[in-house]
């Protein structure tokens, strides 16, 4: 069955370290997103990729990166310049972003990861 | 600035009533609007999309509204059930937008 994973579910990372987060589909989508959750509050935009090799930021993009050397993998690293990333990560993923109107797609949403600083 | 708002942040409802919840936006120019649900540490599940053309749409016992020309939506809850506890989230995408815009979402509560 097509989806979306991430990986791992829970993660912790020590003060002054680099982590990766996974998101892969098998969906052929052209388009990936990662987002993050604080808790009660809504998804804000870190990183966007609509195509391979090409990646944009979104409003947070500050001590993140981003890599989209494949279609189907967009993992995102949460550096140690990231001040307070405990967080839940969530990666999204949907086929093409239209450029003419039509109906929209599927967003496929990962089931997430939870970061935190110890 | 494209954005999305969402009220209330926050409802409590007792099991067997109705609720709605709102999301007003400035996405421009407008493709359509999803309304998802989210458990706590779950990706949000959809539950409606619509296009501009569309007013209103159904799934099961919710209903969204859309009104094009105020910029507003709505998703009405019926006869609320314990599992409609989650967070409700309003995504709009521009037709030209490289990105899709979040509301923060409403947090609803379902009490017995």
């Amino acid at each position: 069955d097509g989806g979306i994973t991430q990986s791992p579910k829970y993660l912790f990372r020590k003060e002054g370290q680099n982590v990766t987060l996974s998101c892969e589909q098998n969906l052929n989508h052209d388009a990936m997103y990662w987002y993050r959750q604080d808790p009660g509050q809504g998804l804000r935009l870190i990183y966007y990729s609509q195509i391979v090799n090409d990646f944009q930021k979104g409003d947070i993009a500050e001590g993140y990166s981003v890599s989209r050397e494949k279609k189907e993998s967009f993992p995102l690293t949460v550096t140690s310049a990231q001040k307070n990333p405990t967080a839940f990560y969530l990666c999204a993923s949907i086929d093409q972003i239209t450029r003419t109107y039509r109906p929209g797609n599927t967003i496929y949403f990962g089931e997430g990861s939870w970061l935190t600083v110890v | 600035k494209n954005q999305v708002e969402q009220s209330p942040q926050s409802l409590i409802i007792l099991e067997g009533k109705n609720c709605t919840l709102q999301c007003n936006y400035t996405v421009s120019p407008f493709s359509n609007l999803r309304w998802y649900k989210q458990d706590t540490g779950r990706g949000p599940v959809s539950l409606t999309i619509m296009t501009f053309s569309e007013n209103t749409k159904s799934n099961g016992r919710y209903t969204a509204t859309l009104d094009a020309d105020t910029k507003q939506s709505s998703l009405h809850i019926t006869a609320s059930q314990l599992s409609d506890s989650a967070s409700y989230i309003c995504v709009v995408s521009a037709e030209y937008g490289n990105k899709l815009v979040f509301g923060a979402g409403t947090i609803l509560r379902v009490k017995s």
